[in-house]
């Protein structure tokens, strides 16, 4: 069955630690693959997305991700977080544009001053 | 960006009674509407995908008596829990797309509604 898996349920850093948030997906043929970020009582937002190309994508904040096709995974990286970064963040997954997304089961990051 | 306007953020209903919920596309047509519903600690399940000038097509396991989905024009998409009980408390968002977005497929999504049923 198509899934995706973030390792971490609870990060817990503190400002200027560097991050990184695990993905893996299980799913045949091509890939999308999307992070979304969750500010408290707001929309979900989309980070980053890769579609095909360069595996490295770089989405806005800072955030960045690679796409390793051999381990099936996209992990979210940032290299020095802040207080503002505290929300709860998202991997999903679809195969064919416009389509509905699976998206694992989020990763809440709290950053403290 | 896009905006979509989900209402209300939060309700709280007796067991027995029926709630509705409102997805909106502010600035574009929402050709598709998705609807989502998140448990606490798991992840985003897809309940149903409105397409514009269909019937919403629900995923296995979500029953459409209990959810009815209205994409009642291409800014506004309804979902009525019907007769809801306790179980049916969670977490649900939807997202919109409209022609250019599916293109280029990005989602843009409501904040969602914590539905608490007592």
């Amino acid at each position: 069955a198509q899934s995706v898996s973030q390792h971490n349920h609870h990060v817990i850093l503190s400002e200027a630690a560097s991050l990184e948030l695990g993905c893996n997906y299980s799913y045949g043929g091509t890939v999308n693959l999307f992070w979304y970020v969750q500010y408290p009582g707001q929309h979900l937002q989309l980070l980053l997305k890769y579609f095909s190309g360069d595996p490295l994508v770089k989405g806005i904040k800072g955030f960045e991700a690679e796409f390793i096709k051999s381990k099936f995974s996209f992990n979210l990286r940032k290299p020095s977080v802040q207080w503002s970064d505290t929300a709860e963040y998202f991997c999903a997954v679809n195969n064919q544009a416009g389509t509905a997304l699976i998206f694992g089961k989020g990763t809440t990051l709290s950053v403290s001053s | 960006g896009a905006v979509v306007s989900q209402h209300p953020s939060r309700v709280i209903c007796k067991s027995g009674t029926s709630v509705k919920i409102e997805c909106r596309s502010l600035d574009f047509q929402a050709t598709t509407m998705f609807w989502y519903r998140q448990f606490p600690k798991q992840s985003l399940m897809l309940m149903a995908t409105s397409n514009e000038g269909s019937k919403a097509t629900y995923e296995q396991g979500v029953e459409k008596d209990k959810f009815l989905i209205n994409h009642a024009s291409l800014t506004l998409s309804t979902l009525t829990v019907t007769s809801a009980h306790p179980e049916d408390s969670s977490f649900y968002i939807c997202s919109a797309l409209d022609r250019t977005s599916a293109a280029k497929n990005i989602q843009y999504f409501g904040a969602g509604t914590r539905l608490s049923v007592l």
